[in-house]
């Protein structure tokens, strides 16, 4: 159970375009979804949180205008990167947790990631 | 905000051989977990041990939270165990309690045959 999917796994974009990054939790209501982003040799950063319904929670210097966050229904949250630059090429991971999931309202699930490339 | 870090950062060993990752963090925390990145990037969840001690065929994992650490131990390590493991923590503190993740820099663990 707790399964996490990302759509697509991977995406070439041309500079200036916009790109959407899909996340759904397929087995289980997640009422919180997480967005990360990962460079290549380092550590996850956090970008936003999204509760279904509602507007996403972005960390700090994170621009919310660039990354805009859909969280429509409690098993799918969306990522757009728009006006996509070279500099927003990156590893894109989502994740999910739910209070009704075994283990802890706070554990989370993680999908499997979406690499952007920015030509 | 609450500071993670792990160690060591790389880690070689021989197959069959034992090793202990460590996480040290800041502050109290309501989550903390466990996770190997295989070599495509995906996060496999390993353990959630806000406290306690688990295992899981040859891994186990404790955390002290009183003296705000965690140990993952990994035995007799295989080839396939190789990649980054990372520990992540979630703040008890902080606005909203939202169940954020912070995760260390991770360490990089390599098993030769």
């Amino acid at each position: 159970g707790a399964v996490v999917s990302q759509h697509p796994s991977w995406v070439i974009c041309k500079s200036g375009t916009s790109v959407k990054i899909e996340c759904r939790s397929l087995d289980f209501q997640a009422t919180t979804m997480f967005w990360y982003r990962q460079f290549p040799k380092q550590s996850l950063m956090l970008m936003a949180t999204s509760n279904e319904g509602s507007k996403a929670t972005y960390e700090q210097g994170v621009e919310k205008d660039k990354f805009l966050i859909n969280h429509a229904s409690l098993t799918l949250s969306t990522l757009t990167v728009t006006s996509a630059h070279p500099e927003d090429s990156s590893f894109y991971i989502c994740s999910a947790s739910s209070p009704r999931l075994a283990g802890s309202m706070y554990e989370q699930y993680f999908g499997p990631g979406t690499r952007l490339t920015v030509t | 905000g609450i500071q993670v870090e792990q160690s060591p950062p790389d880690l070689i060993l021989q197959e069959g051989a034992n090793s202990t990752l460590r996480c040290n963090f800041s502050d109290s925390v309501n989550n903390l977990q466990w996770f190997h990145q295989n070599p495509w990037g995906q996060l496999i969840n390993l353990f959630y041990i806000p406290s306690g001690t688990k295992q899981n065929g040859r891994l186990s994992a404790t955390t002290v939270a009183t003296e705000r650490y965690s140990l993952l131990y990994i035995s007799s390590s295989q080839t396939t165990d190789s990649g980054v493991y990372f520990c992540a923590v979630g703040s008890r503190h902080g606005s909203g309690n939202t169940g954020k993740l912070i995760f260390g820099q991770g360490t990089t663990l390599q098993v030769k045959p």
